[in-house]
């Protein structure tokens, strides 16, 4: 199993730039999320879903889009980048969104935006 | 609200010295806890977790027992190793159908 895989791992955009970060998982997990961290403030929930078709905001979704049309792929939209979404990325899985289900991270992604 | 508190970075140690990094919690109801680790230049990984009072989670040689009491879950190790150097984060999920909630973490550096 590769796990959860993030594509690409570093980028640089132009502010008003549009991008998709990519993310798949082979693990048949239901549960994705992807989370944003800058230093000194951990790690805060972007949007998450529970299954395909199904996504819902988390702490800091505003200038972020999600879809899930598979089980497997998570990507995260970025419509007209800015300054201030300056970050490293993660996308994670869990079997179930229950209180005692690990999540497994991807790599991560860091973007600068200009 | 839900939250996570943990001891500010960083933390340095020598090879072989005691670790411990103090992790406290507000939740409602009884939350599961989890210690996550990031080695530089790659995602988090779970260290180990506790999901009910008094549980202790232990792997690779840390331990940290759940204390409802003191609403605690402090990451301690014996002899920390070079290769323990990373950022730890505290997390925890207060109840099925609810997101991680992380602490902001603690970098950890060891030198020999």
């Amino acid at each position: 199993n590769a796990g959860v895989t993030q594509t690409p791992k570093f980028q640089v955009l132009k502010t008003g730039q549009s991008m998709t970060l990519q993310c798949a998982q082979d693990m048949n997990h239901e549960y994705m999320s992807w989370y944003r961290q800058d230093p000194g403030m951990g790690l805060r929930l972007i949007h998450y879903s529970v299954g395909a078709g199904i996504t819902d905001q988390g702490e800091v979704p505003n200038g972020y889009n999600v879809s899930r049309s598979t089980t497997e792929d998570f990507p995260l939209r970025l419509l007209s980048a800015a300054p201030s979404q300056t970050s490293v990325y993660f996308c994670a899985s869990s079997r179930q969104r229950g209180e005692t289900d690990t999540q497994y991270f991807g790599p991560g992604t860091r973007l600068t935006v200009l | 609200g839900n939250s996570v508190t943990q001891m500010e970075g960083p933390v340095t140690l020598s090879e072989e010295a005691f670790l411990t990094i103090n992790c406290t919690y507000t939740a409602t109801g009884y939350p599961s806890l989890f210690w996550y680790v990031q080695y530089p230049g790659e995602g988090l990984q779970l260290l180990l977790k506790a999901t009910k009072a008094d549980d202790k989670g232990s792997n690779k040689g840390f331990e940290a027992t759940y204390r409802k009491e003191t609403t605690s879950f402090h990451l301690e190790k014996g002899s920390v190793q070079v290769s323990d150097s990373a950022v730890y984060f505290c997390a925890l999920s207060a109840q099925a159908g609810t997101a991680l909630i992380f602490g902001k973490g603690t970098t950890l550096s060891v030198s020999s």
